[in-house]
């Protein structure tokens, strides 16, 4: 049974529009990551958190809120989506000594 | 900072035939960090393929391998005969563990494998 989840598993909206993407992970980790993979640029860290509201910020936050409700479940919140926010999202987990994550399935979210 | 580069954006190779994906990466937060290269499937998330967690061994799996060269900063991945299925991007990351726990990527090469 997979570990890390993620819905929906594709999302259109419209410029402006509000959008939540959500991942939830069986795994017992502290950590979870969200990232956005656009051709080019490979996988961006957007934000993470080491536990049940916890949140840091990463390497391409702009446009993005996060929040942490449990250990299992990690939002993602664009408020006001914009085109250039177009883009597959990944959610991952990581727990243990090394730095190993485990990743969902992806969102692929398209901004009309 | 820390980073890792992929000079391939996208490798084609016949099948049977062997390959090398380079790697190598920079980093000034830690002295030891993990190393891993990651593979997605078309159509499917990203799944860790191997990783290397001490210098100087190997780590292999799926008949790729990889070995963690601390001299050299590399961490390269190879296959002596590739098969139409390893079709798939392939991203080399390095990992910092800590205080703070990332993944640093790189942008990820591209195989495909012709018949």
């Amino acid at each position: 049974e997979a570990a890390v989840t993620q819905s929906p598993r594709n999302k259109v909206t419209v410029t402006g529009g509000n959008v939540t993407l959500s991942c939830r992970q069986t795994n017992s980790h502290n950590y979870m990551y969200w990232y956005r993979q656009d051709t080019g640029h490979g996988l961006r860290l957007i934000h993470y958190s080491y536990g049940a509201g916890n949140l840091q910020i990463g390497d391409v936050p702009d446009g993005y809120k996060a929040t942490r409700t449990t250990q299992e479940d990690f939002f993602l919140l664009l408020e006001l989506a914009s085109p250039s926010q177009t883009s597959l999202y990944f959610c991952a987990s990581s727990g243990g000594n090394y730095a190993e994550q485990f990743f969902g399935p992806g969102t692929r979210l398209t901004v009309l | 900072g820390d980073s890792v580069t992929q000079t391939e954006g996208q490798v084609t190779v016949s099948e049977s035939k062997s390959l090398i994906i380079n790697c190598t990466y920079s980093t000034t937060s830690i002295a030891y960090p993990n190393l891993f290269w990651y593979v997605r499937y078309p159509g499917e998330g990203l799944q860790l393929l191997l990783k290397v967690i001490t210098a100087g061994q190997k780590g292999s799996s799926r008949g790729f391998e990889a070995t963690y060269n601390k001299e050299t900063t590399s961490f390269h991945l190879q296959k002596a005969s590739v098969q139409e299925s390893d079709s798939a991007v392939y991203y080399c990351a390095l990992g910092i563990t800590g205080n703070t726990r990332k993944l640093i990527f790189g942008l990820g090469t591209t195989l495909q494998v012709q018949p």
